[in-house]
């Protein structure tokens, strides 16, 4: 079975510190991804990564930044933390897909920041 | 562009009752993936089917199925509902290439009533 893993299911910081989540997961995945969830938002893609060292922005990647040193782990980093960021943060992780169509995605269990 | 729009946001049935989550999608690629992920009450989306725009036939599991209608775009997902197991959120997704990240619906809020 997959498994991918979030270093904390809840987290509570102060505005102005800096955040680290982690996400590994298990399967030898290329792609691995970080959303957030909102009510009434649904899931908003914030990066992904392709490989070790790459990453590309999703939809809403301003407060943020990533790091893939290792393809197991990808780290999601908020470097000043703020109220608004205050989330449930999904990593999720899947194959590299050879041809046009998509792998699955599998995620982690979540990770919800609150941010005082 | 692509979207998903899943128009119902939430929904109470009665346990053993069926219960149809709707999903329509936007997409002007030939080739694409659906998908339909559940989220219990703990938090972590579970994959629950994947189906390929090739593959129009409807798909049953259990209490479970899926109707794939192209010409309409739309990838419902149908539950004989059972409460414990069934009350999450629903989430329709689509991807439209090899390795682009998926593209959510807002989700559905199915809650089954003993």
């Amino acid at each position: 079975d997959v498994k991918v893993t979030q270093s904390s299911r809840y987290l509570v910081k102060r505005t102005g510190e800096k955040v680290f989540l982690e996400c590994v997961q298990d399967m030898d995945h290329e792609n691995m991804f970080w959303y957030r969830q909102d009510p009434g938002l649904g899931l908003r893609l914030i990066y992904f990564s392709y490989d070790v060292k790459m990453k590309e922005k999703g939809d809403i990647p301003e407060g943020y930044s990533v790091s893939r040193e290792k393809k197991e782990r990808f780290s999601l980093i908020l470097e000043s933390a703020s109220t608004n960021q205050t989330s449930m943060y999904l990593c999720a992780s899947s194959p590299r897909a050879f041809g046009v169509l998509g792998e699955t995605q599998y995620f982690g269990p979540g990770t919800r920041l609150l941010v005082l | 562009a692509q979207k998903v729009t899943q128009a119902q946001t939430e929904i109470s049935v009665v346990e053993k009752e069926d219960v149809t989550l709707d999903c329509v999608y936007e997409t002007r690629d030939t080739t694409y993936y659906l998908f339909w992920y559940k989220q219990p009450p703990s938090g972590e989306l579970v994959f629950l089917i994947r189906r390929n725009s090739f593959d129009e036939q409807n798909e049953i599991s259990g209490r479970y199925s899926w109707n794939f209608q192209k010409s309409t775009s739309s990838f419902n997902f149908t539950i004989t509902a059972s409460p414990v197991v069934d009350s999450a959120v629903y989430f329709c997704a689509l991807t439209t290439s090899g390795n682009t990240p998926l593209v959510f619906g807002k989700g559905t809020r199915l809650s089954v009533i003993a």
